[in-house]
C-alpha cells in the first residue's frame, strides 16, 4: 500500500510564477514530513520539512503547508526559477526510532524560461 | 567536507551473477540507509544500520539481498543471483544519529542493470 502519494507525475510552470506540488498520505500516525529535490544523476537533497504541530513552514522561496484533517501537504515555490527544474519527492518517516523514510513517487517540475 | 559516495556509479551484469555495491557515508554519521528507486517509482527503503548493527532489515525484498557495515563506516549491499527485476538505482544515505528528524544525506546512487 502506498502510504505517501504524489498523484501528479509532472508539472510545468513559467519562470516567475508559482509552482505547487501536492502530496497525500494515508497514515495518520505520521508526524513529520519532508520534501527532497533530485537532479538527474544525483542523489536527493533535503529541501524543507514540517512537523505535524505546525500547518506552515517557510524557507525563502519555499513554503510547505500541512492540512492534517485532509492528510495533505503541498510545497509552494515562488517565484519559480529554471534551476528549480528537478524531481520533487515528498516523504515521511516510517519509524521515529530509525527515521527510515517512506517516499512518494515524485513529481517532475519543469520551469520554463 | 566530503559527502556520501557510492561505487560503482553504473553496473551492468548478467542475470544470475552476484553484485556488490559500496557506500561511504559522511564521516561521523552513525546511521546509514539503503534505498532503491525502480523506474518510475519513488525511493523504497531497504535496510537501516546504526553503527555496525542492522536493527531494521524489513525492506530487503528477498534473501538474495544482504548488507553489512564495518567499522561504523563503509557499507556493502550484496545481491546474489541477480534477476532482471533487481534493475534499479540503489541509493545510500547517512545521518548523524538516525531518528525521524535527523536529515539524511544521499549519495549519487549506483545504477544497476541486469541483462
Amino acid at each position: 500500500d502506498q502510504q505517501v502519494k504524489q498523484n501528479s507525475p509532472s508539472l510545468s510552470v513559467q519562470e516567475g510564477r508559482i509552482s505547487i506540488l501536492n502530496c497525500d498520505y494515508t497514515n495518520s500516525m505520521f508526524d513529520y514530513f519532508l520534501w527532497y529535490k533530485k537532479y538527474p544523476a544525483e542523489g536527493p537533497t533535503f529541501l524543507i520539512s514540517i512537523s505535524s504541530i505546525k500547518d506552515k513552514n517557510e524557507d525563502g522561496r519555499f513554503t510547505v503547508f500541512l492540512n492534517k484533517s485532509a492528510k495533505h501537504l503541498s510545497l509552494h515555490i515562488v517565484p519559480s526559477q529554471p534551476g528549480d527544474s528537478a524531481v520533487y519527492f515528498c516523504a515521511a518517516p516510517g519509524s521515529s526510532n530509525t527515521g527510515k523514510l517512506i517516499f512518494g513517487q515524485g513529481t517532475t517540475l519543469q520551469v520554463k524560461p | 567536507g566530503a559527502g556520501v559516495s557510492q561505487s560503482p556509479s553504473n553496473k551492468v551484469t548478467e542475470k544470475g551473477k552476484d553484485v556488490e555495491l559500496r557506500c561511504d557515508p559522511i564521516s561521523g554519521h552513525t546511521a546509514l540507509y539503503w534505498y532503491r528507486q525502480s523506474l518510475g517509482q519513488g525511493l523504497e527503503f531497504l535496510i537501516y544500520f546504526q553503527g555496525n548493527s542492522a536493527p531494521d532489515k524489513s525492506g530487503l525484498p528477498s534473501d538474495r539481498f544482504s548488507a553489512e557495515r564495518t567499522g561504523g563506516s563503509v557499507s556493502t549491499l550484496t545481491i546474489q543471483r541477480t534477476q532482471q527485476e533487481d534493475s534499479a538505482v540503489y541509493l545510500c544515505a547517512s545521518s548523524f544519529l538516525g531518528g525521524d528528524t535527523d536529515t539524511q544525506y544521499f549519495g549519487p546512487g549506483t545504477r544497476l542493470t541486469v541483462l
